[in-house]
């Protein structure tokens, strides 16, 4: 079956470094997410990309955040200069359409660890 | 805005005693509904979804769940627990007004015993 993956699976980086989250959507899905999980707290939706733009973004993903799709099978997020409060687990989705009846499909998540 | 709540941190539950997860929802318009499990150090895995029709929602390892329109809720349930069933569960509503983002409630944590 079909999975999302992620790499790394945790990532340790010291206040003010740069760091890129990799995922791999499943291969015919067009709609990608990320999300976070703060450790103790529930998931927080952070922004979401379709043809190659984001199509939404929520009030956490600030300048400090981007996302790109460099290629036909990778979705990064790439956080400029971390804070201690970006520590969490980061989730990336993705869904096939477009329709709100899919449901989202996860990877297994990076647990950021800022020092 | 839509929101969702899970009123309950924790449920213990004696191994082949049925449970139940709660979930309440806020939506304007049609709710689009899920279930998700996090099992310790891994992603969310979907369990099932509540689109439209039937309000019990059949899932993944024996799972359902019952749609409630009147009392906007939609509870998770499985007639026989299992001590594999323990794990984090999240409700989620997809949010109608925008690009299709997850909104979670809180998590709600299972824990079966043998």
């Amino acid at each position: 079956e079909p999975e999302v993956t992620q790499t790394p699976s945790h990532q340790v980086t010291q206040m003010g470094q740069e760091v890129i989250l990799r995922c791999v959507p499943i291969s015919n899905h067009l709609y990608f997410y990320w999300y976070r999980q703060i450790l103790g707290q529930k998931v927080e939706f952070l922004v979401s990309f379709y043809n190659n733009e984001i199509s939404e973004k929520s009030e956490i993903f600030d300048d400090q955040f981007s996302v790109e799709r460099p290629d036909g099978s990778n979705f990064t997020l790439k956080i400029r200069s971390t804070k201690l409060e970006d520590s969490a687990m980061y989730f990336c989705a993705s869904t096939p359409g477009g329709q709100p009846s899919y449901e989202q499909y996860f990877g297994p998540g990076t647990r950021l660890t800022v020092t | 805005a839509q929101s969702v709540a899970q009123p309950e941190d924790q449920v213990n539950v004696a191994e082949g005693n049925p449970l139940t997860v709660k979930c309440t929802y806020s939506v304007s318009g049609n709710p689009y509904l899920f279930w998700y499990v996090q099992y310790p150090n891994r992603g969310l895995q979907f369990l099932l979804k509540y689109i439209t029709g039937d309000n019990l929602v059949k899932g993944s390892y024996g799972f359902e769940a019952e749609f409630n329109k009147s009392q906007t809720s939609f509870h998770l349930k499985k007639p026989s627990a299992l001590v594999s069933d323990s794990a984090l569960y999240f409700c989620a509503v997809r949010d109608s007004g925008g690009y299709n983002k997850l909104i979670f409630g809180a998590g709600t944590r299972l824990a079966v015993h043998p």
